[in-house]
């Protein structure tokens, strides 16, 4: 079984400042990784994945992420948020990806990000 | 870009009574997924479908739930008689790995059992 666990359900932060949001997961087979925003009122939306390969991934809009295999960690992090980052972010993990077989994710219960003026 | 489409946006429905929440997902993908979030709550895996049966399904699934592809683009959530717990945003996804590349979701359909 996997599951995913984010430690913080609120992080208020000031514009331009940096945040991290963190996520850390378990399961007992290799893991595919995943963080998700969720703007008001609409869908979730594919931020950024980690499948393989380079442990940091990025975004086109400056987030990054780093899998931590020892840590079981996937924190996602940004130097410099704006007002237009406020959303809720949800990390996300599934495995065994595979031709075939229609995997779930298994969401943590999300991180309501605030960026303050 | 390509997109999964979801209708309607918000339902309201009286307990003991049968809903359909439709989904068209991207033309090109196989594989097919409904998610579940009631307010405030994480978001909760429900059903996955590939070619043209259940792949996983979870403990919230139960008899109540029923899913299909009725012809070549729509995917159909049904419950058969909805309870006041039913209340949720029910999400929609596709993908074309099986997830690997991510999962597209839909803006989902806000389902108020009254």
């Amino acid at each position: 079984a996997q599951s995913v666990t984010q430690l913080d359900s609120q992080v208020p932060v000031f514009e331009e400042a940096p945040v991290e949001l963190r996520c850390n997961y378990s399961s007992s087979v290799s893991v595919y990784l995943f963080w998700y925003v969720q703007y008001p009122n609409q869908g979730l939306q594919l931020l950024l994945k980690y499948l393989s390969g380079s442990t940091l991934v990025e975004s086109i809009n400056g987030f990054e992420a780093e899998f931590n295999k020892s840590q079981t960690s996937f924190h996602l992090r940004k130097p410099s948020v704006h007002i237009s980052d406020t959303a809720e972010y949800f990390c996300a993990v599934t495995s065994g990806i595979s031709s075939g077989s229609a995997r779930q994710l298994t969401f943590g219960s999300g991180t309501q990000l605030t960026v303050l003026p | 870009e390509p997109e999964v489409t979801q209708t309607p946006s918000h339902q309201v429905t009286q307990m003991g009574q049968e809903v359909i929440l439709r989904c068209v997902p991207i033309s090109n993908h196989l594989y097919f997924y409904w998610y579940r979030q009631i307010l405030g709550q994480k978001v909760e895996f429900l059903v996955s479908f590939y070619n043209n049966e259940i792949s996983e399904k979870s403990e919230i699934f139960d008899d109540q739930f029923s899913v299909e592809r009725p012809d070549g683009s729509n995917f159909t959530l049904k419950i058969r008689s909805t309870k006041l717990e039913d209340s949720a945003m029910y999400f929609c996804a596709s993908s074309n790995t099986g997830g690997r590349g991510g999962y597209t979701f839909g803006s989902g359909t806000r389902l108020t059992v009254v």
